[in-house]
């Protein structure tokens, strides 16, 4: 069974810094791209960063370009986002998405989540 | 990049049909066969129902259906059941620089 967990949420300061991880299990993690997908409270979902399975691609939505940095572990089974630079309008629940095999491929399953509230 | 533009809201009686739409532009939904739909349930994670336009994942029933028109898709919904009831948000590939779109979703009312 895929499992997408998700943790490293929390409260943090306006400029500070947090590492979200995802610890996947259940597929081969190292033949996927993964993802990132924010959802601020009450709204809408946002895409946030991707990586290919080798790590040759990689790419930012501009919003958090700059500030955020996506990477995985593939003997850990894990995907991370370290987050800087963090401001109000990042509080979000943060999931870690998987795509599905293909080129280009939809987010097939994802995580419950981690809650990132940015606040002083 | 832009948001896709959906309706904020959508409803339709229990076994009516409903349609959602997606509207982006020439530099994503109507160049590209990657436009996706996900099912959203208040604190739920998104589930994945439609991809490439209109091919369901196994397990996700052919009430759901998707079909796209120039720089707009669609998302149709049969046989309404009580269960449909939630968000309903379209993704669209956008080329390599910001390879995916939101739409803003929509909220699907069973009355």
């Amino acid at each position: 069974e895929v499992q997408l967990v998700e943790s490293g949420g929390g409260l943090v300061k306006p400029g500070g810094s947090l590492r979200l991880s995802c610890a996947a299990s259940g597929f081969s993690f190292s033949s996927h791209s993964m993802n990132w997908v924010r959802q601020a409270p009450g709204k809408g979902l946002q895409w946030v960063s991707s990586i290919s399975s080798s790590r040759t691609y990689i790419y930012y939505a501009d919003s958090v370009k700059g500030r955020f940095t996506i990477s995985r572990d593939h003997a850990k089974n894990s995907l991370y986002l370290q987050m800087n630079s963090l401001r109000a309008e990042d509080t979000a629940v943060y999931y870690c998405a998987r795509d599905a095999i293909g080129v280009i491929a939809p987010f097939d399953y994802w995580g419950q989540g981690t809650l990132v509230t940015v606040s002083s | 990049q832009s948001a896709l533009s959906q309706p904020p809201s959508a409803s339709g009686s229990p076994g009516q049909s409903v349609t959602i739409s997606c509207t982006g532009t020439s530099s994503d939904v109507g160049d590209y066969d990657f436009v996706s739909w996900y099912q959203q349930h208040p604190g739920k994670a998104p589930k994945l129902i439609i991809f490439e336009v209109n091919k369901r994942p196994s397990g996700v029933p052919d009430r759901f259906s998707g079909s796209k028109s120039g720089n707009t898709a669609s998302l149709t919904v049969s046989g309404l059941q009580a269960e449909d009831e939630a968000g309903y948000y379209c993704t669209s590939y956008a080329g390599n620089n910001i390879p995916w779109v939101f739409g803003g979703g929509t909220k699907l009312t069973v009355l």
